[in-house]
């Protein structure tokens, strides 16, 4: 079957770094998104990555593994904005979206 | 980026009553547009892919008589929840691609079946 894990809850601290790791099994690979989503509100797009390395944009950076089906989002200079849940999300060979549970991130003051 | 609107965003219904979603690309043409369903800390549940033209292809354990989706534009997609029951109460999302990549995602549906 088709899993992606991802942890459930993360915390941090305002102006730290924090990264969310995100791994996946599924049947093809077409490329690896993550999402940021606000509760009670839909998702909005941070990241696309289909490529192995790093891509950083801003504040946030993800990399991803295809050999190793892994893949994180590194978030820097935390606000307290960015306490969010963090979607990770794979387009399989059918190019259908594979969704991860999401990551809820705390940040502290 | 693209935008996708979604409306209402917030819709209160009696048992029994059905209720209409709309989802619309306003800058682009969307052949294709996704329904999902997702309850409280929960991951996205895909319900069904609507395409422009045809019939929608619903998920497993969808019904489909309960949950109609209509594709008739190539901006415009809309999903009935027919006879809502208070299970049914969930937030509601649609989402359109551009090619193969990105999703983009409608604001979003709160639907309380009371």
């Amino acid at each position: 079957g088709q899993n992606i894990d991802q942890p459930t809850e993360m915390t941090a601290t305002e102006g730290a770094i924090v990264q969310i790791n995100c791994t996946y099994q599924t049947s093809g690979f077409n490329g690896l998104f993550w999402y940021q989503q606000h509760a009670g509100e839909a998702p909005t797009f941070l990241s696309y990555n289909v490529l192995d390395g790093l891509e950083e944009k801003g504040r946030f950076s993800s990399f991803l593994s295809r050999s190793k089906g892994y893949s994180y989002l590194l978030l820097k200079e935390l606000q307290m904005k960015d306490s969010a849940s963090y979607l990770c999300a794979v387009l399989d060979s059918n190019y259908q979206l594979i969704w991860g549970a999401g990551t809820k991130l705390i940040i502290k003051p | 980026g693209a935008v996708v609107s979604q409306h209402p965003s917030r819709v209160i219904c009696k048992s029994g009553t059905s209720v209409k979603i709309e989802c619309r690309s306003l800058d682009f043409q969307a052949t294709t547009m996704f329904w999902y369903r997702q309850f409280p800390k929960q991951s996205l549940m895909l319900m069904a892919t609507s395409n422009e033209g045809s019939k929608a292809t619903y998920e497993q354990g969808v019904e489909k008589d309960k949950f109609l989706i209509n594709h008739a534009s190539l901006t415009l997609s809309t999903l009935t929840v027919t006879s809502a029951h208070p299970e049914d109460s969930s937030f509601y999302i649609c989402s359109a691609r551009i090619g193969d990549r990105e999703a983009f995602f409608g604001q979003g549906t709160r639907l309380t079946v009371v």
